[in-house]
């Protein structure tokens, strides 16, 4: 199974902020790479695939980039709603295999 | 809108059984994969299995701390997909949630996820 690993596992910044969280799969996945937002108490909900697009109603501050092992998910601006945990998840192969994720704080 | 709906959570003892439902509505059910994937409390997610559909034979395939245990299932006339657990550990406790992969218009999937359910909870536990 590929491995995912996420960095940092928690991080808290202003409102404001640029926020980047990291992801490296333990082998090249091109960019088979999809990004995961969940709210306390919710289920998640995908807010970036196939690297960088994102999904239907996701605010633009919201970006991906990367492709091999690499990808990075970043926040332009960080607003109070961000307050979340991310999680990233490859779909180059079976079994999809998601990162231990990055908890979000609002300073 | 395309929605899921887990049910049959609840309290259950090491060794036993419990089987959950996904009732799925607003997509073409027989036609879409469905996955389960669990959350135990406070940490990440880890994928539990997949069921296909008719065109593929309804093939399974599990996570190897589940195979063996863990039976997924699917009633296409009632748009429903069931993960039947046996042998239940401690360890298994979690929130389990059924979600199903992206299709696109030519009817290819990726396996990203969306919708998912609002999960529901095992707990194994004497």
């Amino acid at each position: 199974d590929i491995q995912m690993t996420q960095s940092p596992s928690s991080l808290s910044a202003s409102v404001g902020d640029r926020v980047t969280i990291t992801c490296r799969a333990s082998q090249s996945i091109s960019t088979y790479l999809n990004w995961y937002q969940q709210k306390p108490g919710k289920a998640p909900k995908v807010m970036i695939y196939a690297t960088s697009t994102l999904q239907t109603g996701v605010p633009s501050r919201f970006s991906g980039s990367g492709s091999g092992t690499d990808f990075t998910l970043t926040i332009s601006s960080l607003q109070p709603e961000d307050l979340a945990t991310y999680y990233c998840q490859q779909s180059y192969s079976s079994p999809p295999t998601f990162g231990g994720g990055t908890k979000v704080e609002i300073k | 809108e395309m929605q899921l709906v887990e049910s049959g959570g609840g309290l259950v003892q090491p060794g036993g059984s419990l089987k959950l439902s996904c009732a799925a509505s607003g997509f073409t059910f027989s036609g879409s994969a469905m996955h389960w994937v669990r959350q135990a409390s406070g940490r990440g997610l880890e994928w539990v299995g997949h069921i296909r559909g008719k065109s593929n034979n309804y093939a399974t395939a599990y996570a190897a701390s589940v195979k063996g245990r863990f039976t997924i299932s699917r009633d296409d006339s009632k748009n429903t997909a069931f993960l039947q657990m046996n042998s239940l550990k401690t360890e298994d406790t979690a929130v389990y949630y059924c979600i199903r992969p992206y299709y696109d218009s030519s009817g290819q999937s990726y396996n990203w996820f969306d919708p998912w359910g609002q999960g529901t909870l095992v707990t194994v536990s004497s």
